[in-house]
């Protein structure tokens, strides 16, 4: 069974740092490509960062590109978003997401999310 | 950056309605669009890639059509359990978009 689970969210002020963890099991890490996807409260859904496989092909969305930082580690199974200069706009969910292949593709696993709140 | 605007944002339907969402891109991405649904709660749940590929097992009732820039979502009947929000997402280019959701609700 595929398992991504978030951790490091929380509740932080404006233009501090947070730094978000997905641990992944139940499929070989490396063979895939993998995405955060935040959602606000009541908000629709929105892609955030996408890694591939050996940490090439890196995107960011043109609202964190510059703050955040998307990173892996395949020998820890392990996904991470740096976020820096944190605003009170991303405040959200943030997902961590499966892909379907080592460069990208449509998502098909979701962890549970983890909630940040960028509030003073 | 591509966009992606879906319509309508929100409509009221019944059981047994024919309901179809449309999700248009400001510029062609071929057919590298995906369907997801999302309860309230819950993660989105994948449903259609590439634009008229349902997924393995997915309810035949959901069907997705179109190329370039314009796309539909139809679901033929709508059962009780189709009641969510749809959104649309390009995979065409970085960076990746999704399209602003179509909440679907009982009428």
């Amino acid at each position: 069974e595929v398992l991504l689970v978030e951790s490091g969210g929380g509740l932080v002020q404006p233009g501090r740092s947070l730094r978000l963890s997905c641990a992944a099991s139940g499929f070989t890490f490396d063979d895939y490509a993998m995405h955060w996807v935040r959602q606000a409260p009541g908000k629709g859904l929105e892609w955030v960062s996408g890694i591939g496989w050996n940490s090439d092909a890196i995107g960011y969305a043109a609202s964190v590109k510059g703050r955040f930082t998307i990173s892996r580690d395949n020998a820890k199974n392990s996904l991470y978003l740096q976020m820096n200069s944190l605003r009170p706009e991303d405040t959200a969910f943030y997902y961590c997401a499966r892909t379907t292949g080592k460069t990208g593709g449509y998502t098909d696993s979701w962890g549970q999310g983890a909630l940040v709140t960028v509030s003073s | 950056d591509i966009q992606l605007t879906q319509s309508p944002s929100f409509l009221s339907a019944s059981v047994g309605d024919r309901v179809t969402i449309t999700c248009r891109a400001s510029q062609g991405i071929n057919s590298y669009l995906a369907w997801y649904q999302q309860k309230p709660g819950k993660a989105p749940k994948f449903l259609i890639y590439p634009a008229s590929t349902l997924q393995s097992g997915g309810p035949s009732r959901f069907s997705g059509s179109g190329s370039g820039t314009e796309f539909t979502l139809t679901i033929s009947s709508l059962q009780p359990e189709d009641f969510a929000t749809y959104y649309c997402q390009q995979l065409s280019t970085y960076p990746l978009t999704f399209g602003g959701g179509t909440k679907v609700e009982i009428k």
